[in-house]
């Protein structure tokens, strides 16, 4: 079955980039998304990206997607102590019937 | 955006008793809703998928019997825990699929069985 794998934790100071990986196993993959999750809440989507992209901006979040390597990122600029929070990638495929497979999630913290 | 709510955002009950979880999308009509289920820092795993007039379609390893879902209408899907252990303690999201494609998640609900 698919397979997404996500570094568990990663902390930065205010101001800096942040930047949170990804890997996933299924060379199917149609969409690739970015969620953030606070405490004890659902799930917020930040963007996507669909797979024959290499790359999107929106505002402070780029995302980068590597096809080849399976490979998928995203990068905050200036990181705001808001930013803190739970993020998972997730993946859909073609024939899944829009089923999102989620990674393991990263907790980014904020440090000032 | 649109918006999903679930309902009750918290829950505890006794073991033995069942419990119902709503989950209804409030500006969409969603023929597919999804439920999750979540762990303390782990990742959200799939249970079934709720569709609107049919029976829902269940991962593997998650009990129908258990888990009863019904969507009776396209704003509306409920989630029954039937015989709650303390191991069904865990957050509980949905998600709803608006005509475009996209999933909405509700906010979750976090369910205590003592």
């Amino acid at each position: 079955g698919e397979d997404v794998e996500q570094s568990l934790f990663l902390s930065v100071r205010e101001g800096d980039s942040s930047v949170i990986n990804c890997t996933y196993t299924d060379s199917s993959s149609t969409y690739l998304y970015w969620y953030k999750q606070e405490p004890g809440a659902g799930l917020q989507l930040l963007t996507y990206i669909f797979s024959n992209m290499d790359m999107k901006q929106d505002q402070r979040l780029t995302v980068l997607l590597n096809k080849k390597d399976k490979h998928l990122s995203l990068r905050i600029a200036d990181t705001q102590t808001g930013d803190s929070a739970i993020y998972f990638c997730a993946e859909t495929a073609t024939g899944g019937g829009n089923k999102l497979t989620f990674g393991t999630g990263t907790q980014l913290k904020v440090e000032l | 955006g649109a918006v999903v709510s679930q309902h009750p955002s918290w829950v505890i009950c006794k073991s033995g008793t069942s419990v119902k979880i709503e989950c209804r999308s409030l500006d969409f009509q969603a023929t597919t809703m999804f439920w999750y289920r979540q762990f303390p820092k782990q990742s959200l795993m799939l249970m079934a998928t709720s569709n609107e007039g049919s029976k829902a379609t269940y991962e593997q390893g998650v009990e129908k019997d258990k888990f009863l879902i019904n969507h009776a209408s396209l704003t509306l899907s409920t989630l029954t825990v039937t015989s709650a252990h303390p191991e069904d303690s865990s957050f509980y999201i949905c998600s709803a699929r608006d005509p475009q494609g996209e999933q909405y998640f509700g906010p979750g609900t976090r369910l205590t069985v003592t």
